[in-house]
């Protein structure tokens, strides 16, 4: 089916280790965007796409790692979790100058 | 971006109209007004933008001030499942799509 999907769900891990949450969508919509929200923050860019090959850093990109090798995926990759990176992460895609379609969430807690 | 100020929460019963609205003083002339909401449990889904006029969807309409300094997310009739957080947010054209979330107001709508 056509949209946006994230994976995994739910993640459980430790602090120190590698994490990748995964985000595909099936619009070959150019625009890709990764957020947490934090209780008390609302929703904060990490990282945003304007195309593949093409990342650039939002609002909070420290610990974080993206790619976009193909148009339809944007993984997002904490290189060493540590604890304040426990959060829903979201996924977003949109075509250039429309509204953006959100992925269903990553909850993501680091032990 | 510009600066929005949206009410914490609002209540509203079944079945009659809400109204929704977010200062944004700071806007400029070419800052879009866009609405989202966030259901419990799910990703922020789109609801309207405007830039002057008001707008009409099937999901609500926008009333946007004449001096734009404010405007108006209205549901005709709500419903249970309109219970969410509705995030109002000002987006300059040149942003490649970037959004600002704020804290939002959540909105309960009584049986």
């Amino acid at each position: 089916d056509a949209g946006i999907t994230q994976s995994p769900r739910y993640k459980i891990t430790e602090t120190g280790r590698q994490v990748t949450l995964m985000c595909h969508q099936t619009w070959s919509h150019s625009y890709m965007f990764w957020y947490r929200q934090d209780l008390g923050h609302g929703l904060r860019l990490i990282y945003y796409s304007a195309a593949a090959d093409i990342t650039d850093k939002g609002e909070v990109p420290d610990g974080y790692v993206v790619s976009r090798s193909k148009t339809e995926n944007f993984p997002l990759t904490l290189e060493s979790a540590t604890r304040s990176q426990t959060s829903v992460y979201f996924c977003a895609s949109s075509g250039p100058g429309q509204p953006q379609h959100f992925g269903d969430g990553t909850r993501l807690s680091i032990l | 971006d510009a600066k929005t100020t949206q009410p914490n929460s609002m209540e509203s019963n079944e079945e009659e109209p809400v109204h929704l609205p977010c200062n944004h003083s700071t806007i400029s002339g070419t800052d879009y007004i866009h609405w989202y909401r966030q259901l419990p449990s799910q990703g922020p889904e789109y609801v309207i933008h405007g830039l002057t006029s008001n707008v009409n969807n099937r999901m609500a309409s926008l009333a946007i001030a004449e001096d734009r300094k404010s405007s108006t997310l209205i549901l005709h009739r709500a419903t249970l499942r309109d219970a969410a957080v509705y995030y109002c947010i000002g987006r300059g054209g040149t942003s490649y799509g970037k959004l600002t979330f704020g804290q939002g107001t959540i909105l309960t709508v009584h049986p």
